[in-house]
């Protein structure tokens, strides 16, 4: 059973830089079937798609934050990781990993648990 | 981006209800539309993918039809279980989410 966990400072000041790490158990993350979001929701714009890493090591990413954002991974650890850089209050939420499969026509099957990130000074 | 918009943003009902959810795409996506449930407090739940695939482990009581721009999500025969917010979600292109329709007990 694949199970993701994302990890990482539950407060962030502004201007600072967003990291956090999701764990992933039960499957490699280069396996070929399967892709490597994060996602975040917020209560002003609700869930919003941040990008994907693929079993290549590829990366995509949600032009409306394309120039914040960079996702990498750790294959020996089986983990991905997410940065956004100069963080405001806007970008408090709740953060998720969550994967994605060609097959299922990208949806997202396995989610983390999420974790709360607040932007405060 | 698409916007997705989902119609009622909420909804009151019974156990026992007919339910339908309807979400509009901006552009047309073929049938790259996915529906999930999420209850307060918890990650939300794949239920519907390619518009009407039910995603093994989801009750038969839920259903998906719709292609190009217009989907609905069915729920047969609600269930106290069932009561929660649910999210259309394209995958077209960059993905994008409706703003999601809270069901709640009548």
């Amino acid at each position: 059973q694949v199970q993701l966990q994302e990890s990482g400072p539950g407060l962030v000041k502004p201007s600072q830089t967003l990291s956090l790490t999701c764990t992933v158990s039960g499957d490699s993350i280069t396996s070929g079937s399967y892709n490597w979001c994060w996602i975040r929701q917020t209560a002003g714009k609700g869930l919003e798609w941040l990008g994907r890493i693929y079993s290549t090591g590829s990366t995509n990413y949600n032009p409306s934050l394309k120039s914040r954002v960079t996702i990498s991974r750790d294959t020996s650890a089986n983990q991905f990781s997410l940065e956004l850089t100069s963080v405001t209050a806007a970008d408090t939420a709740v953060y998720y990993c969550a994967r994605d499969l060609v097959d299922f026509y990208f949806a997202f099957d396995v989610w983390g648990q999420g974790t709360r990130v607040t932007v405060s000074s | 981006d698409i916007q997705m918009t989902q119609s009622p943003f909420s909804l009151s009902a019974s156990v026992g209800d007919r339910v339908t959810i309807t979400c509009r795409a901006s552009q047309s996506i073929s049938n790259y539309l996915n529906w999930y449930q999420e209850k307060p407090g918890k990650a939300p739940k794949l239920l519907i993918y390619a518009a009407s695939r039910l995603q093994t482990g989801v009750p038969s009581r839920f259903s998906g039809s719709g292609s190009g721009t217009d989907f609905t999500l069915t729920i047969s025969s609600l269930q106290s279980e069932d009561f929660a917010t649910y999210y259309c979600q394209q995958s077209y292109i960059t993905p994008t989410f409706g703003q999601g329709t809270r069901l709640e007990i009548k």
